[in-house]
């Protein structure tokens, strides 16, 4: 059984416009983490916000905020006022406290038009 | 600095080839990873180094040989690759192989490798 699922492959968003990017995730681990990455077309993962499996809230950094349910085990990634350089593809991943590495989905493809 | 290098950027070679793809870091990080990603697809894990001594494989090709000379440096040595091997070459540090469930990892811009 897949561990993270992302089930949008692509998304279209216009420019100012908010956007949510589904995750779920699958563990029986109560400690674990939960990661959104930005991968541009130039190829560089990068890290754009984190989530524990015991914070109280919703974390936020900027323009993007994690929509956390825990009892749905859902990390939903939001982009609020889309910028066309947010185009890129959206990796979600799960690092489990008993597990060194990261366990990511399959990514959603987004696209921003002006 | 927060960064984590990778050279060359891209690399184009023959299956009889021998080359080798460099990454490295200053963060102080003591766990460093290699992974291989294909086009659309999400980064496939192959190595992880931690302390610089080879903790995990995940039953990578021995065409693929790492080595990590100190605590700053991830190396991938590369022999007689096919070309399905031809992928996205990422390396990533964070401060530990393992501990909480934080432990960030950082990715470098990887290398676009070529098998011909």
């Amino acid at each position: 059984a897949q561990k993270i699922t992302q089930t949008q492959p692509g998304m279209f968003v216009q420019e100012k416009e908010a956007v949510t990017l589904d995750c779920t995730y699958d563990t029986s681990d109560p400690s674990y983490g939960l990661f959104w990455y930005k991968q541009p077309s130039s190829g560089e993962m990068i890290f754009l916000i984190y989530q524990g499996s015991y914070d109280q809230q919703n974390a936020t950094e900027g323009r993007y905020s994690l929509n956390f349910q825990k009892a749905r085990k859902s990390a939903n990634l939001v982009i609020s006022a889309s910028q066309l350089g947010d185009s890129a593809m959206y990796f979600c991943a799960m690092r489990e406290q008993g597990y060194s590495t990261l366990t990511f989905g399959k990514g959603t493809m987004l696209l921003v038009s002006p | 600095d927060t960064e984590v290098t990778q050279t060359p950027k891209h690399l184009v070679m023959g299956m009889t080839n021998k080359k080798s793809l460099k990454c490295e870091q200053h963060m102080g990080h003591r766990a460093m990873y290699w992974y291989k990603q294909k086009a659309k697809k999400p980064p496939e894990l192959m190595f992880v180094y931690s302390y610089e001594k080879l903790s995990i494989n995940e039953s990578v090709p021995s065409r693929f040989s790492p080595e990590c000379p100190n605590s700053s440096l991830l190396n991938l040595h590369l022999h007689a690759l096919q070309p399905e091997d031809s992928a996205l070459y990422l390396c990533a540090s964070s401060p530990r192989q393992t501990g909480n469930s934080y432990n960030e990892q950082f990715f470098g811009p990887g290398t676009r490798l070529t098998v011909l």
